[in-house]
């Protein structure tokens, strides 16, 4: 099956850019997503991209998409406090309608 | 408006007791599903239903039982609850059954199960 990888931590300052890193192994997923957890609180959808795409930008936030390397990244520009959240890769697992996710990369960002 | 809800948010329980999570999702979408997220924050599909059916049943104790009444519901009833069992449950719903579309799942905000 699927697996998705991402590091655990990772701690910026704030107006830096952050980069999350996920590497996952079925390269034949459709959508990959980034979902964001607050603490305490549900997953939020922030993004996707198409796997058809190499780069999709969306205000604040570029997915850059390596489909050779089954590399995916979400880069966050200016980062602020409020970003301090968990951020969760999740490729779409291809023909079964569920997404596996990765761990999660808890980003803390610091004034 | 919250588009997925459960209820209740915290559940606190003995062992050996049953208890129900409920799901409502008003989004007007197929497909519902429940996941567990354990300590380490690792997420993991549980089932899920489109429009009433059982699609997808992952390697769960039978002690999980979920329920679909209409497609609009999908609750989860646990029986002889364990201490291995704690976790956070989210339900969550999505547009299609197979395959996904650009918005993705949306997630309710989950159920923390604390089993003592």
């Amino acid at each position: 099956g699927e697996d998705v990888e991402q590091s655990l931590f990772l701690s910026v300052r704030e107006g830096d850019s952050s980069v999350i890193n996920c590497t996952y192994t079925d390269s034949s997923s459709t959508y990959l997503y980034w979902y964001k957890q607050e603490p305490g609180a549900g997953l939020q959808l922030l993004t996707y991209i198409f796997s058809n795409m190499d780069m999709k930008q969306d205000q604040r936030l570029t997915v850059l998409l390596n489909k050779k390397d089954k590399h995916l990244s979400l880069r966050i520009a200016d980062t602020q406090t409020g970003d301090s959240a968990i951020y969760f890769c999740a490729p779409e697992a291809p023909y079964t309608d569920k997404l596996i996710f990765g761990t999660g990369t808890r980003l803390q960002v610091f004034p | 408006d919250t588009a997925v809800s459960q209820t209740p948010k915290y559940l606190v329980t003995q062992m050996g007791n049953d208890k129900s999570i409920k799901c409502e999702q008003n989004l007007g979408h197929d497909t519902m599903y429940w996941y567990k997220q354990d300590s380490k924050k690792f997420l993991k599909i549980m089932f899920s239903y489109n429009n009433k059916e059982l699609i997808i049943n992952e390697t769960v104790p039978n002690r999980f039982s979920p329920k679909s009444p209409d497609k609009a519901h999908l609750n989860l009833h646990i029986n002889s609850l364990e201490l291995g069992d704690s976790a956070v449950y989210f339900c969550a719903s999505s547009q299609g059954a197979w395959g996904s579309d650009v918005y993705g799942y949306t997630f309710g905000s989950g159920t923390r199960l604390t089993v003592v």
